[in-house]
């Protein structure tokens, strides 16, 4: 079974450009959930996907946007660029979606998308 | 919403020593707690979860206790060999997303 699928794996780009990273989940896995790593900062919630909907945002401004697609597949843009924005973005799938205090399904992460702003 | 503090931030313990993390939670609420691994470079990977209904779990070398009352969780890892070097994190649900623990990194010295 093909684990979590995220392109691309390394970008560069400068401020105020803008970047779309995609995820491809395990099959059967509908839930989608993105999260920026950087150092010092662990694993911060951008979003989560579950059947084409946005269930959930975390605390991060409208240059971070996300998308699911029929297939599960999800897409998130961060639009104009700032130098802070630059971290490993990590995209989560699991089973079902994260129930308030009883979930008990495992996050299957990929390997990341590291973007380096300059 | 969920609050998780994560201690110590870093550790280092000499090989075949024992290593213990500690995370706090602040939802009374929350009823599974995960740990996940991440090797430098790597993606991070589900290594031992435990649920309310039980106060510890084993797995091998590693072990989680949960204390619900006061509201923490602990990850034991026993007989400690240099591929646990790595940075843990725990984890609890949240609203409708899991919240995770700042992150500790072990280092296991030979």
């Amino acid at each position: 079974k093909a684990g979590v699928t995220q392109t691309p794996r390394y970008l560069i780009k400068t401020r105020g450009q803008q970047v779309t990273l995609s995820c491809s989940p395990i099959s059967g896995h509908r839930s989608v959930s993105w999260y920026q790593q950087t150092p010092g900062q662990g694993l911060q919630f951008l979003f989560e996907y579950f059947s084409e909907t946005q269930r959930n945002k975390g605390n991060f401004p409208g240059r971070f946007s996300g998308r699911q697609f029929s297939n599960s597949r999800s897409e998130m843009n961060v639009s104009t660029l700032e130098l802070g924005d630059s971290a490993l973005y990590l995209c989560a799938s699991s089973l079902d979606p994260v129930v308030r205090a009883s979930n008990t399904g495992e996050l299957f992460f990929g390997e990341g998308s590291r973007l380096t702003v300059l | 919403g969920e609050n998780v503090e994560q201690h110590p931030s870093t550790l280092s313990v000499q090989e075949g020593d024992s290593a213990v993390i500690k995370c706090t939670y602040s939802d009374s609420a929350s009823n599974y707690f995960p740990w996940y691994k991440q090797e430098l470079g790597k993606r991070p990977q589900l290594i031992i979860d435990i649920r309310s209904n039980v106060g510890e779990k084993k797995d091998q070398r590693i072990a989680v206790t949960l204390n619900k009352t006061a509201k923490h969780f602990s990850l034991h890892i026993t007989e400690t060999q240099p591929e646990d070097s790595a940075v843990y994190f725990c984890a609890a649900p949240g609203g409708q997303n899991f919240v995770f623990g700042p992150g500790t990194r072990l280092s296991v010295l030979p």
